[in-house]
């Protein structure tokens, strides 16, 4: 079964400073995978995905993250953040089958300091 | 942007009673999904369909749970029962054939008292 494993439960980082959240998989084939995020009273909002190709990927709002096969991580990065980058970031697997349901993982609350 | 929207944004209801969440996908969609977040703990998967029929569920969508696609705009989740544990943010979730990210709804927070 598939699983994601997101180490940090909160991270606190200064306006302006870089940003690094950690996302581990179990999967047993090639994953789909996916950053959302979630703000206060908000849904979930992409930020990137990763199929395949190129193991570096670019999103939204500055975000990018890298696919590490090897490793079995998809760390997303920011290199300076601002204040509303304030939010609930969650990493999810996307099952290639029937139902293409996404597992998350549980979730890291990132909190920016002025 | 098209979006995908839930109604109502909070339903309180007794223990017992019958809800009905509903969700407007985007119009292209041919895949939708609930998934739920109880409070505190990861987002769930709950259930897929395709084609009007259920493509997928987990072992928390059991007899009390129903969804349905009433017309050719909404996409509802039905709890027949509800019971204290089913307290929860449901996510409405679609997304077109040919590509796999699944966009979300601001999701119904609903509270069983």
């Amino acid at each position: 079964a598939q699983s994601v494993t997101q180490p940090d439960i909160h991270i606190t980082v200064s306006e302006g400073a870089s940003l690094e959240l950690r996302c581990n998989y179990s999967y047993g084939a090639t994953p789909y995978l996916f950053w959302y995020v979630q703000s206060p009273g908000q849904g979930l909002q992409l930020l990137l995905k990763y199929f395949s190709g190129d193991t570096l990927v670019q999103g939204i709002k500055g975000f990018e993250a890298e696919f590490k096969r090897s490793q079995s991580s998809f760390n997303l990065r920011k290199p300076s953040v601002h204040w509303s980058d304030a939010a609930e970031y969650f990493c999810a697997v996307g099952e290639i089958a029937a139902g293409n349901k996404l597992t998350f993982g549980g979730g890291t609350r990132v909190l920016v300091k002025p | 942007e098209p979006e995908v929207t839930q109604t109502p944004s909070h339903q309180v209801t007794q223990m017992g009673q019958e809800v009905i969440l509903r969700c407007v996908p985007i119009s292209n969609h041919l895949y939708f999904y609930w998934y739920r977040q109880i409070l505190g703990q990861k987002v769930e998967f709950l259930v897929s369909f395709y084609n009007n029929e259920i493509s997928e569920k987990s072992e928390i969508f059991d007899d009390q749970f129903s969804v349905e696609r009433p017309d050719g705009s909404n996409f509802t989740l039905k709890i027949r029962s509800t019971k204290l544990e089913d307290s929860a943010m449901y996510f409405c979730a679609s997304r077109p054939a040919s590509r796999y990210e699944q966009y979300f709804g601001p999701g119904t927070r609903l509270t069983v008292t």
